[in-house]
């Protein structure tokens, strides 16, 4: 199965910051990636995939990039609203596999 | 609107079974791929089982595999995951997602609880 790692795990930060969260692949993914939120007590969210393909409503300040085993997921400035927890995902290959989360707080 | 609604979870003896359902609403069910992920207290989401629409392939974690069957009616745009022979490190909150191709969830439901 296909390992990502996210990091930081945790991180603190300020409204209006530019806020940058990596994924590493265990192998090479291709750009087969996704990214979520997830506030407490809520379900998952789908953001963006494929080098800034965004999801309906989602806010332009959220960004991605990255090919094969590296990625990032930006916030370029970060609102109140933002603070939650992030996974990103591949889906390059089965078993679909999460990253472990980072988790955004003020 | 895209809608999905998990029911089914609730409390079950090691060993025992249940049947979750995801009702669909919004979205032409039987053009999608549909999926069950599922996250136990405190943790990350695990991705448990992915249900292809056309040929209706199924796919499964490591996990769950042999003990978990996903099917779904099209006719009604209703998911199910039969879980048998629960286990302890079952207990999670199982959330119903659409499936883009590729398999990114787009539209998830808002979870069941299923506790062992």
């Amino acid at each position: 199965a296909i390992q990502l790692t996210q990091s930081p795990s945790s991180l603190s930060a300020s409204v209006g910051d530019r806020v940058i969260i990596t994924c590493r692949a265990s192998q090479g993914i291709s750009g087969a990636l996704a990214w979520y939120q997830q506030k407490p007590g809520k379900a998952p969210k789908f953001l963006i995939y494929n080098a800034s393909s965004l999801h309906s409503g989602v806010p332009s300040r959220f960004s991605d990039s990255g090919s094969g085993t590296d990625f990032t997921l930006t916030i370029s400035s970060l609102q109140t609203e933002d603070f939650a927890t992030y996974y990103c995902q591949q889906f390059y290959s089965y078993p679909l596999t999460f990253g472990g989360g980072t988790k955004v707080q003020i | 609107e895209v809608q999905v609604l998990e029911s089914g979870g609730g409390w079950v003896q090691p060993g025992g079974s249940l049947r979750l359902s995801c009702a669909a609403s919004g979205f032409i069910f039987s053009n999608y791929a549909m999926n069950w992920v599922r996250q136990a207290p405190g943790k990350g989401l695990e991705w448990v089982s992915t249900i292809d629409n056309g040929d209706d392939r199924t796919y499964y974690a490591d996990s769950v595999r042999g003990r978990f069957t996903v099917s779904r009616d099209n006719f009604k745009s209703t998911l199910f995951l039969q879980m048998n022979s629960l286990r302890d490190d079952d207990t999670a909150v199982y959330y119903c997602a659409r499936g883009t191709p590729g398999t990114i969830f787009d539209y998830w439901g808002q979870g069941t609880l299923v506790t062992v």
